[in-house]
């Protein structure tokens, strides 16, 4: 069974720093780019960060490049979301995503991890 | 940078069928679409992968009422004999190296 599991969300102040974690089983993590995806309330799903197989490369949505950094431990299938200089506009759930670049492998998702950014 | 556009909402009858619609932007191609479920207080559900080649893959235990399509830019999630549980949002989403698309989402209501 393909389990990801998320943790580490929490009520942070504005300009504070987070990190996420998310523990994956059941499917070749190391064979997978990872994600984060999060979901504000009201909204809809975006994409955060993808980290390629080997954690060599990063890329970041517009809405988060240089405050948030992708991280990934093959050795513990493992995947990290350090999250700093944190607004309001970052209050979502954050889902931990195996969205395998490619179309012949199926994509996989965690529960997510809620992050409020509030005073 | 590439847009995916899902009109926001969608209703169908118990029973029925309905078809999502998910549009590329113009003048982008991609390989294939994702579509994805997300029922409230739950983490979202991969449906499956149509390939522009034909191809295409599923969730586990996705039943076979659920079929996708591609033609040219336009991509469509098809769910036949509508149930109660089908309500929910639907995303679709692309990929390529370094980022990944979604969709707006589909809010699909069963009446």
């Amino acid at each position: 069974e393909v389990r990801l599991l998320e943790s580490g969300g929490n009520l942070v102040q504005p300009g504070g720093s987070l990190r996420l974690s998310c523990a994956a089983s059941g499917f070749g993590f190391s064979t997978y780019a990872m994600s984060w995806v999060r979901q504000a309330p009201g909204k809809g799903l975006e994409w955060v960060a993808v980290i390629d197989v080997s954690g060599r490369y990063t890329f970041y949505a517009d809405s988060v490049k240089g405050r948030f950094t992708i991280s990934r431990d093959n050795s513990r299938n493992s995947l990290f979301l350090q999250m700093n200089s944190l607004t309001a506009e970052d209050t979502a759930v954050y889902y931990c995503a195996a969205l395998y670049n490619g179309g012949r492998n199926p994509d996989y998702w965690g529960q997510g991890t809620l992050v409020i950014v509030s005073s | 940078q590439f847009l995916l556009t899902q009109p926001p909402s969608a209703s169908a009858s118990l029973g029925a069928s309905v078809k999502l619609t998910c549009t590329l932007s113009s003048g982008h191609s991609t390989y294939g679409i994702a579509w994805h479920q997300h029922q409230p207080e739950k983490g979202p559900r991969f449906l499956m992968k149509v390939n522009t080649d034909g191809s295409h893959i599923k969730g586990d235990g996705i039943p076979d009422r659920f079929s996708g399509s591609i033609s040219g830019a336009e991509s469509y999630l098809t769910i036949s004999s509508l149930q109660s549980e089908d309500e929910a949002d639907y995303y679709c989403q692309t990929w390529g190296p370094g980022i990944r698309v979604f969709g707006g989402g589909t809010k699909l209501t069963v009446l």
